[in-house]
């Protein structure tokens, strides 16, 4: 079982609010993703990291940024949410080629 | 284009029998990986099985299987003796080398396990 954690699991805030969406891992991992999903949809990656310093944006145009200061931890700030990015959000890592771990998501709702 | 086809939307298995979720995909780079992950409705990615483009041999986990075909690069999964808790989506993954660590994912699968 992948130790990979999201905070919060749920979250409903209002439009223009700053959230911030936790994650983080316990298995040294270099390697760490964002991706979005829309209901039913497939998923989409938004940011990743190969290491401390180190970001990227994905496929898919995001408003959302990301910081890597240390390897456990990628966390997903939106300056100011909108009801347009109402969707789940999942962070991952990989150690290896073979292998990508999931946290449980946040599924973000803003009103 | 690197891309990841599930042509089915929605699957229905009866408790006990097999089923096949097809994956198609698309990649240009000689060396990739092929990956399956289960969405129940809670909202998690739980990882199923992983085929490597050079592995001569077909991966299994458990009751999970893969039926890879490189030629007609299909990498369907194969569940045995489906339960009603395999009633979830199924997503097929695809990591091209050049991409890095970075998946590309599938429209996914409904299967429904009917008792």
């Amino acid at each position: 079982e992948a130790d990979i954690y999201q905070t919060p699991r749920y979250l409903v805030i209002g439009t223009g609010k700053k959230i911030t969406l936790e994650c983080s891992q316990t298995m040294g991992h270099d390697k760490m993703y964002w991706y979005q999903q829309d209901p039913g949809m497939e998923l989409h990656l938004i940011h990743y990291s190969y290491g401390v310093n180190s970001t990227e944006k994905g496929d898919l145009s995001s408003e959302s940024t990301v910081s890597r200061i240390r390897t456990e931890h990628f966390p997903l700030t939106l300056e100011s949410a909108r009801p347009s990015h109402t969707s789940q959000y999942l962070c991952a890592s990989s150690g290896g080629i073979n292998e990508q771990f999931f946290g449980p998501g946040t599924r973000l709702t803003v009103l | 284009a690197q891309k990841i086809t599930q042509t089915q939307p929605g699957m229905f298995v009866q408790e006990k029998e097999a089923v096949t979720l097809d994956c198609t995909y698309d990649t240009s780079d000689p060396s990739y990986g092929l990956f399956w992950y289960k969405q129940p409705s809670s909202g998690e990615m739980i990882f199923l099985i992983y085929q490597g483009s050079y592995d001569q041999q077909n991966a299994t986990e458990g009751r999970y299987s893969l039926n890879f075909q490189k030629a007609r690069k299909s990498a369907n999964l194969v569940i045995s003796a489906s339960q009603l808790g395999d009633s979830a989506m199924y997503f097929c993954a695809m990591r091209p080398r050049s991409q890095g660590g970075k998946l590309i994912f599938g429209q996914g699968t409904e299967l429904s396990v009917k008792p």
